[in-house]
């Protein structure tokens, strides 16, 4: 399994950018096997899946339309990470977030998650 | 989207004794070209990440114990804890990827009695 760590600010004010990293080890972002996900939870919605980026000799993603045109996840390879860009933060978007690696589709793989509470 | 809808919400039930945990899906999540059904269990403990039990409706991961079984078929799907033990305390969740967007089901809370 790879390992992966979360990072990011922990409070967002409402309107601002709400932003978190994936660290791997164990894997390469770049893997041909693997797509890299972000996945937040809130007593609200329950788990909720938010989109997902994966290298098949080229760079694919996808999103939830719950939030199409607000997020956005790019992969750094240089430093073998992914990231989380989710504009327009609003309180409901108060959430723990989770970044997976899926293989096959399955999540095998979890960060240990991230409380992002958006709040002026 | 394809909806998965879990029951009971909560449960609690003896050490000992056995727990049973449904889900449904609101359309079939069996792939037929590969024969394959694109369904997991998750077992989340307080202030973690979810644990992955089952993949491919079946597939115990390594160190699961083998109290722990699935079953299932069509759109109807089953986790079973034969012996329920203390340390089986937690929310679980069943989780389609068969397409996207992935989705879970809203989780039923295991307790003991």
């Amino acid at each position: 399994q790879a390992q992966l760590r979360q990072s990011g600010p922990g409070l967002v004010k409402p309107s601002q950018t709400l932003s978190l990293t994936c660290d791997i080890s164990g894997d390469i972002v770049s893997s041909r096997s693997a797509a890299w996900n972000w996945i937040r939870q809130s007593p609200s919605r329950g788990l909720e899946w938010l989109g997902r980026i994966y290298y098949r000799s080229e760079w694919y993603d996808s999103y939830a339309e719950s939030v199409k045109g607000r997020i956005s996840v790019t992969a750094d390879t240089s430093k073998n990470q992914f990231s989380l860009h989710l504009n327009f933060a609003t309180p409901e978007d108060t959430a723990v977030y989770y970044c997976a690696r899926d293989t096959g589709r399955v999540l095998d793989s979890w960060g240990q998650g991230s409380l992002v509470t958006v709040s002026s | 989207d394809i909806v998965m809808t879990q029951s009971p919400d909560s449960l609690a039930v003896s050490l000992g004794e056995r727990a049973t945990i449904n889900c449904k899906s609101s359309q079939s999540i069996l792939y037929s070209s590969n024969s394959k059904i694109y369904l997991s269990w998750f077992q989340q403990k307080s202030g973690q990440p979810p644990k992955l039990l089952f993949s491919w409706a079946f597939t115990r991961e390594s160190g699961v114990p083998d109290r722990f079984s699935a079953s299932g078929s069509g759109t109807d799907f089953t986790l079973t804890i034969s012996s329920l033990q203390a340390e089986d305390v937690a929310v679980y969740y069943c989780h389609q990827y068969y397409s996207v967007p992935y989705t879970f089901g809203q989780g039923t809370r295991l307790e003991i009695k």
